[in-house]
């Protein structure tokens, strides 16, 4: 059984550019979650999808965007890149109230 | 906003030696979930929390949740290099909501 996928691993961006990162959940979730990771601290909430909607988001921009398709895979969509936005971005599935599972992230560098 | 505080930042011991990680939420805490981390890696469950009193154990791992003093403990014994990593504990609002974790505790074990 295929845990939580994340694609790409590592991706290096210039500030200004744009970048979508993909999620595939675990088999049977159907709730994906966005988490950023900076370095040295714990993943904050970007935002979580359900039934294809937005149900949460935390605190981010509207620059940070996402979908989650009917097969409940997800991208995460980031517009005119900071170089703040360095980080590891990771995905959580679940599956209504129960355990959300971690992807191995994708690593952005943003120069 | 609730906010977790993880005790101590980073700890080292000698492999065989005994550990106990802490978790203070400055709210009620309902779900507590605790990950381990490899640097730059993604999250690895190792248990939810939910009840107060609920304790759950999981090889040589142990957790606990302390309802009252708003707590959650990870105790490690006969720590092996294999436990070295980060460990993060989060915190939900009792369902398949945003986590909120804390700054994560690194461990070092040495052999």
């Amino acid at each position: 059984d295929a845990g939580v996928t994340q694609s790409p691993t590592h991706l290096i961006k210039t500030r200004g550019q744009q970048v979508t990162l993909r999620c595939s959940p675990k088999s049977g979730h159907d709730t994906v979650s966005w988490y950023q990771q900076a370095l040295g601290q714990g993943p904050q909430f970007i935002f979580q999808y359900y039934e294809e909607e937005e149900r949460q988001r935390g605190n981010f921009p509207d620059r940070f965007s996402g979908h989650q398709f009917p097969n409940y895979s997800s991208e995460l969509n980031v517009n005119a890149l900071l170089l703040g936005d360095s980080a590891l971005y990771l995905c959580a599935s679940s599956y209504r109230v129960y355990e959300q599972y971690f992807g191995p992230g994708t690593r952005l560098t943003v120069t | 906003s609730q906010e977790l505080e993880q005790s101590p930042q980073s700890l080292i011991v000698q492999e065989g030696k005994n550990l106990t990680i802490n978790c203070t939420s400055s709210k009620t805490l309902y779900g507590l979930y605790w990950y381990k981390q490899k640097y730059g890696e993604g999250l690895i469950f190792l248990m939810m929390l939910q009840k107060g009193g609920e304790e759950k154990s999981h090889e040589k791992i142990t957790a606990k949740l302390d309802e009252k003093k708003q707590q959650s403990s990870l105790h490690i014994t006969a720590s092996q290099p294999s436990h070295a990593g980060i460990y993060l504990c989060g915190a939900d609002g009792g369902g398949s909501e945003k986590l909120v974790f804390g700054k994560g505790t690194k461990l070092t074990v040495n052999p």
